[in-house]
This record gives C-alpha cells, structure tokens and sequence, in this order.
C-alpha cells in the first residue's frame, strides 16, 4: 500500500536555526513527490515538485531534495513568518492520485 | 492564486440530512479532488474527477458521491451526514494527475 510518513510531527525553531524535515514514501512507481506550504484556515500552498533521485530545488531559505526512499526539506536560517505546516505528497503508478503525509508543524521563535 | 471557489465556506447541518459541496474552477483544469482534513490524520482523498462525468474513489469515499457535469464544478454530496463527517473538506485542481495542485479555502462542516 503507497504510504507517505513526515516526521517529525512538530518542530521548534529559533530564528536562524537551520533544521531539516523528513518525508519518507513507499509507492509503487513514483512519479513525483511534492511539498506544500499550509497556514492555519487556509488550504496547502504549493512549494516544489521533485521528479527524480538526486533532483534537487530551491526556493529563498527552503531546499528540497529527494532520494529513492526519502525526501528532505532544509530551511536555512529560518524567520518566523516560515512558521507553518509543511505537507509532503506523492503521486505512483495510479496517475491523479496523491497521497499526502500528515506533515510536520514548524514553530520559528524569534 | 488560482480561480477555485468553495461554497458554502462554513456550515452546521444536522445528522441524517443531506449536504452538498460545490467546487467551482475557473482554470479548466482537467483533474478535480475531494480531501477531508482531521487533526490526526492529514489531508484523506475522498473522491477526484479526471474528466467530466469521469470519477474515481479515494482512500475515504464511504458515505460520500461526487459529480461533475461540466468542467469547472465538482459536486461532494453527504447523502445522510454523520457526525464522523464533521471535518474541514478541500477541494484541489490539477491539469495532467501529476503536477501540483491548486486548493481552495475550505469548508468547515460541522454535524451535530
């Protein structure tokens, strides 16, 4: 069964203190893995979408990567307005179906 | 952002009577999606469109029936709400099944 688990489930963070969330998947045929952005009373914002082991993307202090098995997502020298639910999804061999993980909730303290 | 429209925004309705969502788009993507979204849990597929009258279900589809008849609405209907549908339910658009998806604001639907 294709599953995707983020962890951890809650970060804290002070202000500058570089960190990494992890999202691991296993899903037959992967055709891309993707990370969305979610603050509270919204719905998730897209971020990037990854393809391929080793591929790589980055966007002001987030960075993205992804291997066969897992996906990181760096936040360098994180500000308080980074403050936010991070969701990672997955798309395999089914095409249209995205399975999301439950997401890590950050917390940038100043 | 991108054209998507839920409707109603927020709603209390009692259990055994009937809901409807509606998603409305303005992207003419062709795929559509139902989530639910509970504490716990994430973000669940309920049901998602890959072309007009084109439907599929998802992880959590018990209770729940979609329809789509033109490109741009997507209809969750709860036949006889319960109280374990009490959630806050997203719709998503998407062009080709494996880009990213675009959400709506939400619906927080209570079921007392």
């Amino acid at each position: 069964e294709d599953q995707v688990t983020q962890s951890p489930e809650a970060l804290r963070l002070q202000e500058g203190e570089s960190s990494s969330l992890n999202c691991s998947y296993t899903v037959s045929g992967l055709r891309g893995l993707f990370w969305y952005r979610q603050d509270p009373g919204k719905g998730p914002e897209f971020l990037f979408t990854l393809y391929s082991a080793g591929e790589e993307k980055e966007k002001e202090r987030l960075k993205a990567t992804l291997t066969k098995k897992e996906s990181f997502l760096h936040i360098t020298a994180p500000k308080p307005e980074d403050s936010a639910t991070y969701l990672c999804a997955v798309t395999g061999s089914t095409l249209g179906r995205l399975y999301f993980g439950r997401g890590t909730q950050l917390t940038v303290w100043p | 952002d991108a054209g998507i429209t839920q409707s109603p925004r927020h709603k209390v309705t009692e259990t055994g009577t009937p809901v409807t969502l509606r998603c409305h788009q303005t992207e003419n993507h062709r795929y559509m999606y139902w989530y639910r979204q509970d504490p716990g849990h994430g973000l669940r597929l309920i049901h998602y469109s890959y072309g007009v009258k084109d439907t599929d279900k998802g992880e959590v589809s018990d209770g729940y029936s979609v329809s789509r008849s033109k490109t741009e609405d997507f209809l969750l209907t709860l036949e006889s709400a319960t109280s374990s549908q009490t959630s806050v339910y997203f719709c998503a658009t998407g062009g080709d099944g494996n880009e990213k998806l675009f959400f709506g604001s939400g619906t927080q639907l209570s079921v007392l």
